[in-house]
């Protein structure tokens, strides 16, 4: 059982280049997550979809935009990457519940 | 608005030592409280969770109550083991949120435990 699948797991960017961060989910969950975690600060929320079709602004949403493709996909994009987003992201997913199951991470880092 | 306060680590223990990582929070209403543990190289997983004052959260030998009058979280466990290091976050859902994975995150506590 797969569960939250990310990719890539490392990345770095120049800064101003673009790129996506891919995010699978395999159980079934309606609502989807895109967290950042920096040190000192603990994880903040980036974006949310509460349902397939629907996204939302979470605590940090400047600088990024996202697709919910379907209801397995929730993808991230850095239209033009800054320093200020060097960060590990997560992926999260939630069913009927509050519990939430993250991906590994994507460690990344611009340049 | 909304916050989560953990106290700053590292925390480095002796293997079998007691365990306390603090965690207070400030929140309106009656939110609802969460521990997460991330192992090295892993995502989050949840530890426990409480719902409402005085519930007692627990799992693989921690435990956490929620209190009111202190607006407090505390983790603790009894005798911690090497497999225990790892990254515990405290984390709030507020009431207005829903029952939705919405979560404010404390900064995370890093646990060493030394055989």
């Amino acid at each position: 059982n797969a569960g939250v699948t990310q990719t890539p797991k490392f990345q770095v960017l120049k800064t101003g280049q673009s790129m996506t961060l891919q995010c699978a989910q395999d159980m079934n969950h309606n609502s989807m997550y895109w967290y950042r975690q920096d040190p000192g600060m603990g994880l903040r929320l980036i974006y949310y979809s509460a349902s397939e079709g629907t996204t939302d602004k979470g605590e940090v949403p400047n600088g990024y935009n996202v697709s919910r493709l379907n209801k397995r996909e929730f993808s991230l994009r850095l239209e033009s990457a800054a320093p200020s987003q060097t960060s590990v992201y997560f992926c999260a997913s939630s069913g009927r519940g509050e519990k939430l199951f993250f991906g590994s991470g994507t460690q990344l880092s611009v340049l | 608005g909304n916050s989560v306060t953990q106290m700053e680590g590292p925390v480095t223990l002796s293997e079998e030592a007691f365990l306390t990582i603090n965690c207070t929070y400030t929140a309106t209403g009656y939110p609802s409280l969460f521990w997460y543990v991330q192992y090295p190289g892993e995502g989050l997983q949840l530890l426990l969770k409480a719902t409402k004052a005085d519930d007692k959260g627990s799992n693989k030998g921690f435990e956490a109550t929620y209190r009111k009058e202190t607006t407090s979280f505390h983790l603790e466990k009894g005798s911690v083991q090497v497999s225990d290091s790892a990254v515990y976050f405290c984390a709030l859902r507020g009431p207005f949120s829903g029952n939705t994975g919405k979560l404010i995150f404390g900064q995370g506590t890093t646990l060493q435990v030394k055989p």
